[in-house]
């Protein structure tokens, strides 16, 4: 089976871009949660998304935004970059809404804002 | 509001030595807690995880972790590390609103 995959794998952009980073699930699993790693602030989470719908927001300014897609791959959204927002982007999937909260992680998205 | 804490923040043993990383959680029901490990530009892998009962749980690579209640704690043991253990460890509870948060990480070094 199959993990889950991010992509791209690292990505550079200047300040003001917007860049959008994508998730494919481990297959059957319906539920995709978005953390944010970095050095200072360690593992935030960001959203998460079940049957095309967020469940859960972190606290995030609206400039980060996620949906969900029918076969349950995801995608986020960052607008208008800030140096801040460099980091490692995590996805992980999960079998069922409601479940143990067992995740299961891709290698990430490394995001340098110039 | 639930939250992980994991005092340490660099932990070095020797190889061969045993290994022991805290976490304390704040949380007002039974939590279910977990361990994670990530190597060097990885994404995190799940060691171990406690929802209920036997309060002693065995994972994957040798590690086990010990619930207890009173101290709210789940520390995490292994009774001899090896050189590949290196990596950052994140001890981490599932919240009441089904979200996940995670400890600020400890960072294991082995010297060989």
């Amino acid at each position: 089976k199959a993990g889950v995959t991010q992509t791209p794998r690292y990505l550079i952009k200047t300040r003001g871009q917007q860049v959008t980073l994508s998730c494919s699930p481990i297959s059957g699993h319906r539920s995709v949660s978005w953390y944010q790693q970095t050095p200072g602030q360690g593992l935030q989470f960001l959203f998460e998304y079940f049957s095309e719908t967020q469940r859960n927001k972190g606290n995030f300014p609206g400039r980060f935004s996620g949906r969900q897609f029918s076969n349950s791959r995801s995608e986020m959204n960052v607008s208008t970059l800030e140096l801040g927002d460099s980091a490692l982007y995590l996805c992980a999937s999960s079998p069922l809404q409601g479940n143990t909260g067992e995740l299961f992680f891709g290698e990430g998205s490394r995001l340098t804002v110039l | 509001a639930q939250s992980v804490t994991q005092p340490d923040i660099h932990i070095t043993v020797s190889e061969g030595a045993s290994l022991e990383l805290r976490c304390n959680y704040s949380y007002g029901a039974t939590p279910y807690l977990f361990w994670y490990v990530q190597s060097p530009g990885q994404g995190l892998q799940l060691l171990l995880k406690y929802f209920s009962g036997d309060t002693l749980v065995q994972g994957i690579k040798g590690f086990e972790a010990e619930f207890k209640r009173s101290q709210s704690s789940f520390n995490l043991r292994k009774p001899s590390v090896h050189w590949s253990d290196a990596a950052e460890y994140f001890c981490a509870v599932k919240t009441s609103y089904d979200k996940v948060i995670f400890g600020p990480g400890t960072s294991l070094s082995v010297i060989p």
